[in-house]
């Protein structure tokens, strides 16, 4: 089973800065992970997919890069609706056998 | 508008039966993989099942392999999951989800559904 490790477990940050999130794998997925965004109470949104591409609707303040086994989302700019958990997730493997990190909470600082 | 609803969570005994119903809506649902994940309270992300557009192939997760099984009907726009054997760890929200195309990650998800197991 392939592990994504995600740092920090919560990232403190104010308005209006940068918030870089980390994702490692155990071995290599190629660029085949995907970043998700969910506040409390809700469904998980897609924000990333193929390690850099931003889904549909998805601002441009919101970028992903990496490949291999380390991999990196970046918020230029937070905004209040931002604060949120976040989660990453590899489909590298066929039979599938997806699998999430455990989460990086981003809270107001 | 792409939706995707679930239904039939509660309540279970441990080593009852529960059933899930996804029914989706605004899209042609027979053109998509279709996927359960699930959520533990306070926990991460897990999938648990995919099944391929006609149901010809299906997947799981190694923890829920012979207990779970995923189908759907495609004339009736539905994803089911039907549970045996349930565990207290098999505690969580259930979300299904829509793979989109040839790729592998999830692009629309429900609003999720809440299934408990008492001991």
């Amino acid at each position: 089973e392939i592990v994504l490790t995600q740092s920090p477990a919560t990232l403190s940050v104010s308005p209006g800065e940068r918030a870089t999130l980390s994702c490692r794998a155990s071995q290599s997925v190629n660029s085949d992970v995907a970043w998700y965004q969910q506040k409390p109470g809700q469904a998980p949104r897609l924000l990333i997919y193929g390690a850099s591409t931003r889904a549909t609707g998805i601002p441009v303040r919101f970028s992903g890069s990496g490949s291999g086994t380390e991999f990196t989302l970046t918020i230029s700019s937070l905004q209040s609706e931002d604060f949120a958990v976040y989660h990453c997730q590899q489909y590298n493997k066929w039979p599938p056998q997806y699998t999430f990190g455990q989460g990086t909470k981003l809270e107001i600082k | 508008e792409v939706q995707l609803m679930e239904s039939g969570g509660g309540l279970a005994q441990r080593g009852g039966s529960l059933r899930l119903s996804c029914a989706a809506s605004g899209f042609t649902f027979s053109d998509y993989w279709m996927n359960w994940v699930r959520q533990a309270p306070g926990k991460g992300l897990e999938w648990v099942a995919n099944i391929r557009q006609g149901g010809s192939e299906r997947f799981y997760v190694d923890s829920v392999k012979g207990r779970f099984t995923i189908s759907r009907d495609n004339a009736k726009n539905s994803l089911y999951l039907q549970m045996d054997s349930l565990r207290a760890e098999d505690t969580a929200v259930y979300y299904c989800a829509r793979t989109p195309g040839r790729t592998r990650f999830f692009d629309t998800w429900g609003q999720g559904i809440l299934v408990t197991v008492s001991s």
